[in-house]
């Protein structure tokens, strides 16, 4: 089993509809990330998170530390929200590493 | 602010070579963090240096290897090339932030897609 949970691996929608994308994990972590990685294949960081909720724009991103679980939403979706998003979470424990999901491919159809 | 720089963006080797690539940080950060993306296994942690000195190591052999220069900018190399050592290679600079430095943001590069032929 993973370390890093995400659901569903891939998501269609229609513009404007809301979406979220689900991460859960096993391990004791100090910050959990949300990343967003277009088909050129840089990655960028969208979230940060290490409790409660962070609102940016049309995303926000929720943990939930006792449940060990997190989601990314996003509200009033535009098809240049299609991307990968990918949930990153830092052990707290031994090296420290990021430990990544394995991402979801969300595609907004016009 | 410039980004993270990655150079080159893309790299085509032949089996049993050697290769090199660099990862120019966001000025002012000093630690460097090194990843595998490949389709079958996604993101994976390579190693991380700091302050020039290799922190932390993923489950690699030991034809990966890098090193961080005085000025931050890191390089990784991976001899005797494999098919399977086709992937995107990100590295991503960071910078502590909080306390205790534990929880630290990445700033990630474009990667550098290589294709081992």
């Amino acid at each position: 089993k993973n370390e890093v949970e995400q659901s569903p691996q891939n998501l269609t929608a229609q513009e404007g509809e809301f979406i979220t994308i689900n991460c859960s994990y096993s391990v004791g972590i100090s910050a959990l990330h949300w990343l967003q990685q277009h088909p050129g294949g840089g990655i960028v960081s969208l979230f940060m998170l290490s409790s409660g909720k962070k609102k940016h724009g049309r995303l926000i991103a929720t943990i939930n530390i006792q449940e060990k679980h997190s989601s990314l939403h996003i509200t009033a979706s535009h098809p240049r929200d299609s991307a990968v998003y990918i949930c990153a979470v830092r052990e707290l424990q031994g090296a420290q590493k990021l430990v990544f999901g394995q991402g979801t491919r969300l595609t907004i159809n016009p | 602010k410039a980004g993270v720089t990655q150079t080159p963006r893309y790299l085509i080797k032949t089996r049993g070579q050697q290769v090199t690539l660099s990862c120019s940080p966001i000025s002012g950060h000093r630690s460097v963090s090194w990843y595998q993306q490949t389709p079958g296994q996604g993101l994976q942690f390579l190693f991380e240096y700091f302050s020039e000195t290799q922190r932390n190591k993923g489950n690699f052999p030991g034809r990966f290897s890098g090193r961080q220069f005085s000025n931050s900018r890191s390089e990784m190399n991976v001899s005797t090339l494999e098919l399977g050592d086709s992937a995107l290679y990100l590295c991503a600079s960071t910078r502590a932030v909080g306390q205790g430095g534990l929880n630290t943001e990445a700033f990630f590069g474009q990667g550098t897609r290589l294709t081992v032929v």
